[in-house]
């Protein structure tokens, strides 16, 4: 069956920077966008950005512009977040999720979903 | 930007039908995908786009969408159907996604 694991738990410091990673199994790790969507403590869901393992593109929400950087091992099935010049407000679970339809159905018939996530990583940032 | 704006709190009695609603312009050309959260877990798509339920939800969830507004209706509210619930659809700018503030829902 489809599974996205997470790293574990992380403890940083204000400015340091944290990578987080995702290893996918169960399905054809290339065919699908892989999400990756913060929750802060008592907050909601926040979209991060995406990649596509294919070809290693990215998108990134306006907001994480220039902190965030998103990558693939395709020799691993594993995807990365990396979030730099942390601040207090970023601390929050940090969850990738996998896209419901394969990358060329959602290019030609739109975005539809998130349908199998990873079990989120906590990051606290604090001094 | 958009947004995507759901009502913060909505209750149900034990057996009767709820609707929880996402308003939002986007919503009018992107499908709109919903999940369902509970304390301490990930969350889990109840509803996919073309209102399609992945396999393993119950039927009594269902969605919709009349012009800029989504609706998840859950027909015949069961105790275990408690927890938060979240929209997701597109942006206006090159496939942004964005989340709706999500609606607490409490079960009677």
């Amino acid at each position: 069956q489809v599974q996205l694991v997470q790293s574990g738990a992380e403890v940083k410091k204000p400015g340091a920077s944290v990578k987080v990673s995702c290893k996918a199994s169960g399905y054809n790790f290339t065919n699908y966008y892989i999400h990756w969507v913060r929750q802060a403590p008592g907050q909601g869901l926040e979209w991060m950005g995406m990649i596509n393992p294919s070809g290693g593109d990215t998108n990134y929400a306006q907001k994480f512009q220039g902190r965030v950087t998103m990558t693939r091992d395709t020799s691993t099935n594993t995807v990365y977040m990396e979030l730099t010049s942390l601040r207090s407000e970023d601390t929050a679970v940090y969850y990738c999720a996998r896209d419901v339809v394969v990358i060329q159905a959602a290019i030609s018939g739109g975005y539809q979903g998130m349908e199998a996530w990873g079990q989120g990583t906590t990051v606290t940032v604090s001094s | 930007s958009s947004e995507l704006t759901q009502d913060p709190a909505v209750s149900v009695a034990l057996g009767q039908t709820v609707k929880i609603t996402c308003q939002g312009d986007t919503l009018r050309s992107y499908y709109v995908s919903w999940y369902q959260q509970k304390p301490g877990q990930a969350p889990v798509l109840v509803i996919s786009g073309k209102n399609i339920r992945p396999s393993g939800i119950p039927d009594r969830f269902s969605g919709s969408t009349s012009g800029n507004i989504a609706s998840l209706t859950i027909t015949g509210a069961q105790a275990e159907d408690e927890g938060d619930y979240y929209c997701n659809s597109r942006d206006s700018r090159r496939y942004h996604l964005v989340f709706g503030g999500g609606t607490k829902l409490t079960v009677l």
